[in-house]
């Protein structure tokens, strides 16, 4: 069974740490993994994608790394800052199949 | 800009009547695209896949009557909630994968049934 856990389920941060979201994969046999944010109300919005072949990627203040062999993956969000906070959810995509984790619910305070 | 439009953003829909809901590509032909609903605090979970020109293959424990997808074109797949009901509430979102295998999401539908 494909499952994704997303460690933790929520986040809150002083502005300007650095931080980082889990998320963890049952299945090793994935054709890529994103991340995505989730605003309130809102859609996803496509933060990250790193293929099966790739360790990392970045932009700007964020760095997602992949471990297909642990099941894992990161996200690291550098300097938060307010408007950071928003659901971030991992999703694992397999051929022709996507799994979600549950998100982190992160909030970063002023 | 958005290479996927999902239309409507936000319905509120009185108990008992239909739903629908499009979903389109818009740079790209998406011979498969995929259906969506997330309650809240919960995690995304897979209701259907649909593909061109043939049935749509739902996930277990989605009633194909009540939630009907037809993909008529390379570019256009609607989801049809039908005699919604309140429990149907949700936030409902597709995604298509280009020829690149690259997946793009709809920005989302949110379904209120009162």
């Amino acid at each position: 069974k494909q499952e994704v856990t997303q460690i933790p389920a929520a986040l809150s941060v002083p502005e300007g740490e650095n931080l980082v979201l889990n998320c963890s994969f049952t299945d090793s046999a994935i054709y890529n993994l994103q991340w995505f944010r989730q605003d309130p109300g809102k859609g996803l919005t496509s933060l990250l994608l790193i293929q099966s072949s790739q360790r990392e990627q970045t932009s700007g203040r964020l760095n997602a790394s992949l471990d297909k062999s642990s099941g894992r993956s990161t996200l690291y969000i550098a300097a938060s800052q307010p408007g950071d906070s928003a659901t971030y959810l991992c999703a694992v995509c397999y051929n022709n199949d996507m799994r979600f984790g549950a998100g982190t619910r992160l909030t970063v305070k002023p | 800009g958005a290479v996927v439009s999902q239309h409507p953003s936000r319905v509120i829909c009185k108990s008992g009547t239909s739903v629908k809901i499009e979903c389109r590509s818009l740079d790209f032909q998406a011979t498969t695209m995929f259906w969506y609903r997330q309650f809240p605090k919960q995690s995304l979970m897979l209701m259907a896949t649909s593909n061109e020109g043939s049935k749509a293959t739902y996930e277990q424990g989605v009633e194909k009557d009540k939630f009907l997808i037809n993909h008529a074109s390379l570019t256009l797949s609607t989801l049809t909630v039908t005699s919604a009901h309140p429990e149907d509430s949700s936030f409902y979102i597709c995604s298509c994968i280009s020829s690149g295998n690259t997946i793009y999401f709809g920005e989302g539908s949110w379904l209120t049934v009162v």
